[in-house]
């Protein structure tokens, strides 16, 4: 069973640009989960994607903004970079809110 | 607000014996919670999990341990091995209401050989 993928592994942005970030489920998982870990913190929560829908956010801007395909693929954006936006992005996924997630290998954004 | 606190940063251990790895969380309406490590370069890997309706399960050399009446809960690791050597977060979930996971800022265990 192919695990959870994300795309690209490295991205490099200058401030004020806009990132996209992809991340394909495990086959059969319709949750979609996306964390960031900055530099020294812990996994911050960001986005719940279930069903196509978004389930929950997190504490941060709207200027991260995301969406579920039907193939229950996701997309996060990020407008108006910002140097503090530069953290490694995993995404996970599950088959039920209730059961573990599965992450990622992760999308490192650099912004200079 | 830090709803699931891990304060150990730190942890190391002797091959051999047991890593035992903390954490803390203050909402109540948590009700599932979960271990996961995580190498350098890597996603967080699952570990182990436990529901609130339990207070001991156990998955080979990984035993989680919920204590709900002082809202903690820690991950054994006996024997403690080199391979197990990487940041362990735990994690806390509300099954229901406006459910998502909160992770703890990690441990990092150090098992030296």
């Amino acid at each position: 069973e192919a695990g959870v993928t994300q795309s690209p592994t490295h991205l490099i942005k200058t401030r004020g640009q806009q990132a996209t970030l992809r991340c394909s489920p495990i086959s059969g998982h319709t949750s979609v989960y996306w964390y960031q870990q900055a530099l020294g913190l812990g996994l911050q929560f960001l986005l719940w994607y279930d069903e196509g829908e978004e389930r929950n956010r997190g504490n941060f801007p709207p200027r991260f903004s995301g969406r579920q395909f039907p193939n229950y693929s996701s997309e996060l954006n990020v407008n108006a970079l910002e140097l503090e936006d530069s953290a490694l992005y995993l995404c996970a996924s599950s088959r039920d809110i209730a059961y573990e997630q599965y992450f990622g290998p992760g999308t490192r954004l650099t912004v200079t | 607000d830090q709803q699931v606190k891990q304060n150990s940063p730190s942890l190391s251990v002797q091959e051999g014996r047991i890593s035992i790895l903390n954490c803390d969380y203050t909402n109540s309406m948590f009700d599932y919670f979960l271990w996961y490590k995580k190498y350098p370069a890597e996603g967080p890997t699952f570990l182990i999990s436990i529901s609130s309706i339990k207070d001991k399960n156990e998955d080979g050399r990984f035993t989680v341990f919920l204590n709900k009446s002082a809202k903690h809960l820690s991950l054994h690791i006996v024997p403690s091995q080199p391979g197990d050597s990487a940041v362990y977060f735990c994690a806390a979930s509300a099954t229901s209401g406006t459910y998502k996971y909160i992770f703890g800022t990690g441990t990092r265990l150090k098992v030296l050989a």
